[in-house]
């Protein structure tokens, strides 16, 4: 079953504005990590954060972890049209094999220039 | 960073047909890979894992004599799409976890798979 819930399913936006998408989950997890999918394409790993950390940064990208809530959120600051594209949270969870991460639903990111 | 690849991009088939689709590590070794099905605007669905020298792992709900996976070498593993129907057509993802860092995935481009 899906692990990873994100909200929201589809997010338009401005240009420059930021974008927040959350996801929830279900079960304790060992880390937790985003994802990008431009349309008809694979996944582009964005970035990783573990069950101990509670935020973490790669250039625009800014992640929270919050594991009592069992939630994170992904924030892109300044956003840019090359933004667009579907975002997915996925989760390893403690007792899976490596690299077996359970995907969320993805919500759709349209950043209008 | 990592690179796989994957082919073909996409195919159109006639049912009954079958279809095998490739996944390559380019610049590295990959003894696990997964196999995933996304419909359109929806997640992946992970199908099985495939394993290097063994059995793939499948999936509850995954037929095994419908989709075949082969990994043969540290570096292909292919699913071969067995007399392929209609309800079959979706896109299929594989990925590997790179050998120094097991966590994160890198993904092929996907295969868009037509069955008429």
């Amino acid at each position: 079953s899906q692990q990873g819930e994100e909200d929201p399913q589809a997010l338009s936006i401005q240009e420059g504005e930021n974008a927040t998408m959350n996801c929830s989950y279900k079960t304790s997890i060992n880390n937790l990590q985003w994802y990008r999918q431009n349309s008809g394409r694979g996944l582009v790993h964005l970035i990783l954060i573990r069950s101990n950390e509670r935020e973490k940064h790669s250039g625009r990208l800014r992640v929270t972890l919050d594991t009592s809530k069992k939630s994170s959120s992904l924030l892109i600051t300044a956003s840019r049209a090359a933004d667009t594209a579907s975002y997915f949270c996925a989760t390893a969870h403690y007792g899976g094999s490596q690299g077996n991460l359970i995907f969320g639903k993805g919500t759709k990111l349209s950043v209008k220039p | 960073g990592a690179v796989v690849s994957q082919h073909p991009s996409w195919v159109i088939c006639k049912s009954g047909t079958s279809v095998k689709i490739e996944c390559r590590s380019l610049d590295f070794q990959a003894t696990t890979m997964f196999w995933y099905r996304q419909f359109p605007k929806q997640s992946l669905m992970l199908m099985a894992t495939s394993n290097e020298g063994s059995k793939a792992t499948y999936e509850q709900g995954v037929e095994k004599d419908k989709f075949l996976i082969n990994h043969a070498s540290l570096t292909l593993s292919t699913l071969t799409v067995t007399s392929a129907h209609p309800e079959d057509s979706s896109f299929y993802i594989c990925s590997a976890p790179h050998t120094g860092t097991n966590e994160k995935l890198f993904f092929g481009s996907g295969t868009q798979l037509s069955v008429l």
